[in-house]
């Protein structure tokens, strides 16, 4: 069974930094790109990033661009999200979220519960 | 950035009966070279993650009960739930993969009449 589980969030101040993890299991992790999504409170969702499978590419969302970056390790069967100059719009609960193949530009079919990131001074 | 537009963003359909969700895609999400269209629904209840419903605009995931089809090829899309249930309330997404930054659309909020 697959399972996804981020961890790392928590109450930063603003300009500070926080580094997501998410720890996955029940499939060949090496196999699959991954992507964080984020929600925040009461709203929709919004793709932040996403790496290959090796890692070789990646993507951010323009507002996240410069300040942000996934990295995985497939040894360790962990995705990370590096968060730095945090700003208050930062704010949501960060998902990660299994792409259906090894590249890029695939549906999510398996999500993690979150890990709520709050910006706040 | 594709836009992706839902509608309606709130919809009350009473048990038994269908409900229907629409997305709109401000671009052409369909790819020629394999004729597939690059669009997912999903449902999120309160307090879970988003789970993925369908895939390739029309690919039900597995697992998910067969009152619940996709339909729809280039820019315009359809959810349907063909009798209503009681669990399904929820909140559901469109999403577009065909191109970075993939993009959700608003939502919508599906309830008991």
């Amino acid at each position: 069974e697959v399972h996804l589980v981020e961890s790392g969030g928590g109450l930063v101040q603003p300009g500070g930094s926080l580094r997501l993890s998410c720890a996955a299991s029940g499939f060949t992790f090496s196999s699959y790109a991954m992507s964080w999504v984020r929600q925040a409170p009461g709203k929709g969702l919004e793709w932040v990033s996403d790496i290959s499978g090796g890692g070789a590419g990646s993507y951010h969302a323009d507002s996240v661009e410069g300040r942000f970056t996934i990295s995985r390790d497939n040894s360790r069967n962990t995705l990370f999200l590096q968060m730095n100059s945090l700003r208050a719009e930062d704010t949501a609960v960060y998902f990660c979220a299994r792409e259906g193949a090894y590249d890029m530009g695939w549906y999510f079919d398996y999500w993690g519960q979150g890990i709520l990131v709050t910006v706040s001074s | 950035d594709i836009v992706m537009t839902q509608s309606p963003d709130s919809l009350a359909v009473s048990l038994g009966e269908r409900a229907t969700i629409n997305c709109k895609s401000s671009q052409n999400v369909l790819y020629s070279s394999n004729n597939k269209n690059y669009l997912a629904w999903y449902q999120q209840k309160p307090g879970q993650p988003p789970k993925l419903l369908v895939y390739w605009a029309s690919t039900r995931e597995s697992g998910v009960p067969d009152r619940f089809s996709g339909s729809g090829s280039g820019t315009d899309f359809t959810l349907t739930i063909s009798s209503l249930q009681a669990e399904d309330v929820a909140i559901y997404y469109c999403q577009q993969y065909y191109s970075i930054p993939y993009t959700f659309g608003q939502g919508t909020k599906l309830e008991i009449e």
